[in-house]
Order: C-alpha cells, then structure tokens, then sequence
C-alpha cells in the first residue's frame, strides 16, 4: 500500500542552523501539507501546497519557513534559522485532491522528530 | 474560523470492553469532513474514520463507529471490543470542503486499554 515516507526521523540541530525536512508523498497525490506537533500538544498546521505554490499557510510559518518541491517526488520544508521552540514533531501528509464522491483524506508521514538544542 | 474540542484529556478501560471518545466542533460552514486519527506511541498519524457532513448515515470501518449528530455539531468515536493496540492518542479533525484545506484538530483524548 503506498505510504507517505518522511526523512530524517530525527534531527538534531544547533540553535540558529538550518535544517532541511524532506517527504516523499504518495505518488498521484496533488495536494501536500506539513503539521508540526510540540510534544504533548495538538497537531498545527503550517502550510498547505497545490501546483507548485502555497495554498494556505499559518501564523506559524513566518519567514523563516519555506517549502519546496525540488522534483516530481519530493517535498521539503526549510527552517531558515531554527529558535528553541522549533523543537517538534514534523508530520508531511498528502492527498488526492477533491473528486467526484470522494473525502480528500490527508494520508500522513511518519514524522520527523526536531530538536533544537 | 473552525474549532473543536476534546473533552475527555483520558480515558481508560478494560480489554474487550465498548468505549465512546467525544467530540464537538464550531463551524458555520454547511459542508465539510470530520476524521478520527489515531497516534499509538511511535506517534504515527493513523487514519480511523471519516465522515462527510451530508451523509446522514455514520461511517463504520470494523469495530469503529461514528455517532455524527450535525445540528449539535458532535462527532463521537466508538469503539468496540477494545483491543490493547488500540491504546493511543486519537484526535478529532475538522476539514472544510475539499480542495488543499488545512485539518484542524482537537487536543486529543489518550485511550489506554487494560489487560
């Protein structure tokens, strides 16, 4: 069954560095997403991606965020200078997109683990 | 904006037994997707169920069941004969119509099932 697939599943990184998440989304998925979860809280949503631009993005993801798809396959969320309260649990998830009788379901990634030291 | 709310920080019960996870949410939109995911202790996000709003009838998938009640805004989650794998973190989830949109979620209700 094809999966969301997420790497690294834990990086650990110096106050002030960049840090690179990279996803693989299901393969004929048109829509990509990045959550983050703070340890012990709820899920937040960042930004959402269709056609090769953003479609939606929180007050979280200030300047210091950016998304990419480098290529057919990929999909990146940059954290240009990573602060303390970056630590989190990154989670990338994809969908389909909306269809005749479908639910545009949000298939999620295994996450990847940021510590911020 | 859409908000929802998980009443219940946890629960607890014994293997094999029914339990019912509560969940309400705040919108003004007429259409829209309601989803219970499931995050066991690897933190791994799980799909459970969904629901779309003008479906009157409540999605089941096995032994988990849906109890929608659109005009209170309620989306409770059933589970019957609990299982120890089914000790996890579930959240409630909020989506608009289609079409690239954020879920929302709630605070999530830890289920723990004992042997």
């Amino acid at each position: 069954e094809p999966e969301v697939t997420q790497t690294p599943s834990h990086q650990v990184t110096q106050m002030g560095q960049e840090v690179i998440l990279r996803c693989v989304p299901i393969s004929n998925h048109l829509y990509f997403y990045w959550y983050r979860q703070i340890l012990g809280q709820k899920v937040e949503f960042l930004v959402s991606f269709y056609n090769n631009e953003i479609s939606e993005k929180s007050e979280i993801f200030d300047d210091q965020f950016s998304v990419e798809r480098p290529d057919g396959s990929n999909f990146t969320l940059k954290i240009r200078s990573t602060k303390l309260e970056d630590s989190a649990m990154y989670f990338c998830a994809s969908s389909e997109g909306p269809r005749s009788g479908g639910t545009d379901t949000q298939y999620f990634g295994p996450g990847t683990r940021l510590t911020v030291l | 904006a859409q908000t929802v709310t998980q009443s219940q920080p946890e629960m607890s019960v014994q293997e094999a037994e029914t339990v019912t996870l509560s969940c309400t949410y705040d919108t003004s939109e007429n259409n829209y997707y309601l989803f219970w995911y499931k995050q066991p202790p690897s933190r791994q996000m799980i799909l459970v169920i969904r629901q779309e709003a003008y479906k009157q009838q409540n999605a089941t998938e096995n032994r988990f069941s849906v109890n929608f009640q659109k005009a209170a805004k309620s989306f409770s989650l059933k589970i019957s004969d609990s299982q120890l794998g089914d000790t996890a973190m579930y959240f409630c989830a909020f989506m608009k119509e289609a079409g690239a949109q954020k879920l929302v979620f709630g605070q999530g209700t830890r289920l723990t099932i004992n042997p």
